[in-house]
């Protein structure tokens, strides 16, 4: 059973479009987050929801925008896309501590 | 500012011998450190993890050593072997608290047969 599931699990689209990443996880947790891995693997937080409320909000463009219908459930949408978003995606959840991270979406914009 | 330092960035090591990866914080609140293993086209999972009421912890060929006076911590793989190639991410968060990990800067370990 996969605990924290992304899709598309690859993405290429070109500049100026708009995308989206869909996450669930179906471990029961209250937290869910989005990650951006770059190329040097570097990984760093961009939102955090618990309980489907916005709890992080790094300093991440206003492109991009989550949205958590659901505790399961936490989508990426990201608008106007530029060469610079091309990056690995990582969805995770928790509940307290670990971590569990999704498969990735590799991100691809030309 | 990186919340978390991770050293080194590679490493090589022959097969069977140990492969040694240092991390240090500054932020006392941090009282949960995990180590996450992330193969090619994966995504990080958990490898083992340490609290700092204990100075070291060990699970299979694994270990964790923590000096809570230095605010440092070290991944130690013994008779490392090449299916541990891999890169290796030590992190550090308040624990329980949902709140976001701070990750290291990652080891890309390479394990030669």
């Amino acid at each position: 059973d996969t605990a924290v599931s992304q899709t598309p699990k690859y993405l290429v689209t070109q500049m100026g479009n708009d995308k989206s990443i869909k996450c669930e996880q179906n471990l029961g947790h209250d937290t869910m987050y989005w990650y951006k891995q770059d190329s040097k693997k570097f990984l760093k937080i961009m939102f955090s929801y618990n309980n489907k409320e916005l709890i992080i909000n790094e300093t991440v463009p206003n492109r991009f925008s989550p949205k958590s219908p659901d505790k399961a459930h936490l989508n990426l949408h990201i608008n106007s896309l530029e060469l610079g978003d091309s990056a690995v995606y990582f969805c995770a959840s928790s509940q307290g501590s670990p971590t569990y991270f999704g498969p990735g979406t590799r991100l691809t914009v030309t | 500012q990186q919340q978390v330092k991770q050293s080194p960035q590679s490493l090589i090591v022959q097969k069977g011998g140990i492969s040694i990866i240092n991390c240090a914080y500054e932020n006392t609140a941090f009282d949960y450190f995990p180590w996450y293993q992330q193969f090619p086209g994966k995504g990080p999972a958990l490898l083992i993890a340490i609290r700092p009421d204990v100075s070291e912890k060990k699970e299979g060929r694994f270990t964790i050593s923590f000096n809570k006076s230095a605010k440092q911590f070290s991944l130690h793989i013994m008779d490392s072997q090449p299916g541990d190639s891999a890169t290796y991410f030590c992190a550090a968060t308040p624990f329980n608290t949902g709140n976001q990990f701070y990750f290291g800067t990652g080891t890309s370990l390479t394990v030669i047969p």
